[in-house]
């Protein structure tokens, strides 16, 4: 299995401004996730990062909102643009498990912004 | 729109019962996952069921599949404190993408 680390692991920002979580895995992987789980809800798939090409979208989300960098098979990152209140959530990266057909996840950063 | 919904929403139980989670999806699927998630945590993968097989055990936990009907259920059996959590079904329809369900707030009381 893959040990995955995030950073920050909470933070509390002002609307308006941008943060920029990072995502650690100790070993090398070939996709990466980015997901958002609002308060009590479930999780929502934000963008599908792969080393060395643009970061796939899902529906409703933006590459402009949230803008994400991938530079290694072993790192990436997730911007919240220009926030506000409603971007308030857990914001979780996952790996795929190799062939194992498993995800992997992060221990979440906690966004809440005022 | 979620693939998955799961039932019930919340359930409450005492230590050393059972319990039974649902979900339902709406596609086909390759493969479907459980996990929980420990108040508003990382989430622990469970365990993994092949739209080929219709029961699968891991411990205390029993999953079983009707593609049929598309849904999926989790069995804890003999619950434990330890076990107060929220799970999520997921489903894999493309490698390495899963789409959640809503997901089951378990409370197991001592």
């Amino acid at each position: 299995s893959a040990v995955i680390s995030q950073k920050p692991s909470r933070d509390i920002c002002q609307r308006g401004t941008s943060l920029t979580i990072q995502c650690q895995v100790d070993s090398q992987v070939t996709m990466m996730f980015w997901y958002r789980q609002q308060p009590g809800q479930s999780l929502t798939l934000i963008a599908t990062a792969n080393q060395g090409s643009e970061a796939t979208y899902e529906s409703g989300f933006v590459i402009d909102k949230f803008p994400i960098s991938r530079p290694n098979l072993t790192f990436s990152t997730l911007t919240v643009s220009n926030m506000s209140p409603e971007d308030s959530s857990i914001y979780l990266c996952s790996v795929d498990g190799g062939g194992t057909e498993t995800q992997y996840f992060g221990p979440g950063t906690r966004l809440l912004v005022l | 729109s979620q693939q998955g919904e799961e039932d019930p929403q919340a359930l409450s139980i005492q230590e050393g019962e059972n319990a039974t989670m649902n979900c339902s999806y709406k596609t086909s699927i390759n493969n479907l996952q459980w996990y929980r998630q420990n108040s508003g945590r990382g989430l622990v993968h469970l365990i993994l069921i092949r739209s080929n097989e219709r029961e699968k055990h891991s411990g205390r936990l029993r999953v079983t599949l009707d593609t049929s009907k598309k849904s999926s259920s989790l069995l804890i059996t003999a619950s434990r404190a330890a076990d107060t959590a929220s799970y999520f079904c997921a489903t894999n329809t493309n490698a390495g993408k899963s789409t959640f369900g809503d997901g089951t707030t378990l409370t197991v009381k001592p």
